[in-house]
């Protein structure tokens, strides 16, 4: 069974502070993906990354998959009260199914 | 644009009752999912329908039942229902099953089973 394993749980952060979230694995994912979810609502796709190595660039959200296609991680720079949320990342299994790691909830404070 | 759509929003049943949660989605996406959301636990697929007339078991299928009634609707079913079944459920649809599209997401549908 393929496992993506995420951290920190939480993080509770002040408005201006920088966080990084990390999403690991044992094992190898074509793509791997990063949704954010609020409330009451559904998560939205924030990015796909499908080259190891590769970062992308998202206003104040940087992604980066590891070089092994195995891990990823979210960088949030001057984090802002509206960038709270639960944040997940999911990789491309196998029969294109994804996997989902449990997540990260943020909590930023102004 | 309404996206993906589902109802009912809340739901209580008693434990053995059954009932069906519908989906339905206006992006003419040939895949349809099903996915159950808990705490610590992440989204854990439940069966998914790469096309109009195909329906897969995913990774939590027991309990569960599927129809994919025609392009746009896709329901689940709970026989008998469980507290274990307790849940959020999101319905979820992407234009096709490769590993780079996206998947868009309903609301959710909260179900409790006391």
């Amino acid at each position: 069974t393929q496992l993506l394993e995420q951290s920190p749980q939480f993080l509770s952060i002040q408005e201006g502070e920088n966080l990084t979230v990390y999403c690991n694995s044992s094992s190898v994912f074509s793509s791997l993906q990063w949704y954010r979810q609020e409330p009451g609502e559904g998560p939205v796709l924030l990015v796909t990354v499908v080259t190891g190595g590769e970062v992308k660039k998202l206003k104040r959200l940087t992604f980066q998959f590891g070089d092994a296609r195995k891990d990823s991680s979210l960088h949030i720079t001057a984090a802002q009260p509206g960038d709270t949320g639960l944040y997940l990342c999911a990789g491309g299994g196998r029969g294109n199914k994804l996997v989902f790691g449990a997540g990260t909830i943020l909590r930023v404070k102004s | 644009n309404a996206g993906v759509t589902q109802t009912p929003k809340f739901q209580v049943l008693k434990t053995g009752q059954s009932m069906t949660l519908q989906c339905a989605q206006d992006m003419n996406h040939n895949s349809m999912y099903w996915y159950r959301q808990d705490p610590g636990m992440g989204l854990r697929l439940i069966y998914y329908s790469a096309s109009e007339g195909t329906t897969d078991k995913g990774e939590v299928p027991n309990g569960y039942n599927v129809s994919r009634l025609n392009k746009r609707e896709f329901s689940l079913r709970l026989e008998s229902a469980a507290p274990s079944q307790t849940s959020v459920y999101f319905c979820a649809s992407s234009a096709g099953t490769g590993q780079r599209n996206t998947i868009y997401f309903g609301e959710g549908s909260w179900l409790t089973v006391v």
